[in-house]
């Protein structure tokens, strides 16, 4: 089957590092790019940032290049996300979505729940 | 980037047909062929309806349609059915960031 399995929900406090992962299987996980995308609590979607597995191509939307760090171990076929001091503003759903379809993300991971909060 | 702009909520009626529009810029939506449509439920991942403005994956219902005009897309739903409330997001390819995604839209169907 083809998917994308994300890690657990996490509850964390302000100023904790967290890596978060985002696992593909059932498909050839280094040839489509896989994006990263944050919904707060009763809010829209945002993408975040976007990387090629096959060469770790990473590309940051403005509101979060140097806020996070996305990453791929291309051994394992994951994805992952990464903060170094979380804040409670970061509390939010975090989505991962590959591009199976080449020209958009058709395929979406079931979300992690961060919650950060002291 | 400003995030495209769609309305807030649209409704209408079972059978009826609704359309939600998404205003972008020729740096977005005006200038590439890559807007994309997705619907999301509560507490569910957002499921892709329509991507290269028209087109629509396996196993969408034909009902869903998507279009381009200048710097406006939009998606059009035609039978609405009580399954298809739900939260829609159109988004579109940019130069500058990559991708960039609309406000967000509440289908209500009455």
């Amino acid at each position: 089957e083809v998917q994308l399995v994300q890690s657990g929900a996490e509850v964390k406090k302000p100023g904790e590092s967290l890596k978060i992962s985002c696992e593909g299987s059932g498909y050839s996980f280094t040839n489509y790019w896989v994006a990263w995308v944050r919904q707060m609590p009763g809010k829209g979607l945002e993408w975040m940032g976007f990387i090629n597995p096959g060469d770790s191509d990473t590309r940051y939307c403005p509101s979060f290049r140097g806020q996070v760090t996305i990453s791929v171990d291309r051994s394992i076929s994951t994805a992952y996300l990464q903060w170094s001091s979380l804040k409670a503003s970061d509390t939010a759903m975090y989505y991962c979505s590959s591009a199976l379809a080449g020209t958009s993300y058709d395929m979406w991971g079931q979300g992690t729940m961060v919650t950060v909060s002291s | 980037q400003s995030a495209l702009t769609q309305p807030a909520s649209v409704s209408g009626s079972p059978g009826q047909s609704i359309t939600i529009s998404c205003t972008g810029t020729s740096s977005d939506v005006g200038g590439y062929n890559y807007v994309a449509w997705y619907q999301q439920h509560p507490g569910k991942a957002p499921k892709l309806m329509i991507y290269d403005v028209s087109k629509r994956p396996s196993g969408v219902s034909n009902r869903f349609s998507g279009s381009k005009s200048g710097n406006t897309a939009s998606l059009t739903i035609s039978g609405l059915q009580a399954e298809d409330e739900a939260e829609y997001y159109c988004t579109s390819y940019t130069i500058s960031t990559n991708w960039v995604f609309g406000g967000g839209t509440m289908l209500t169907v009455l």
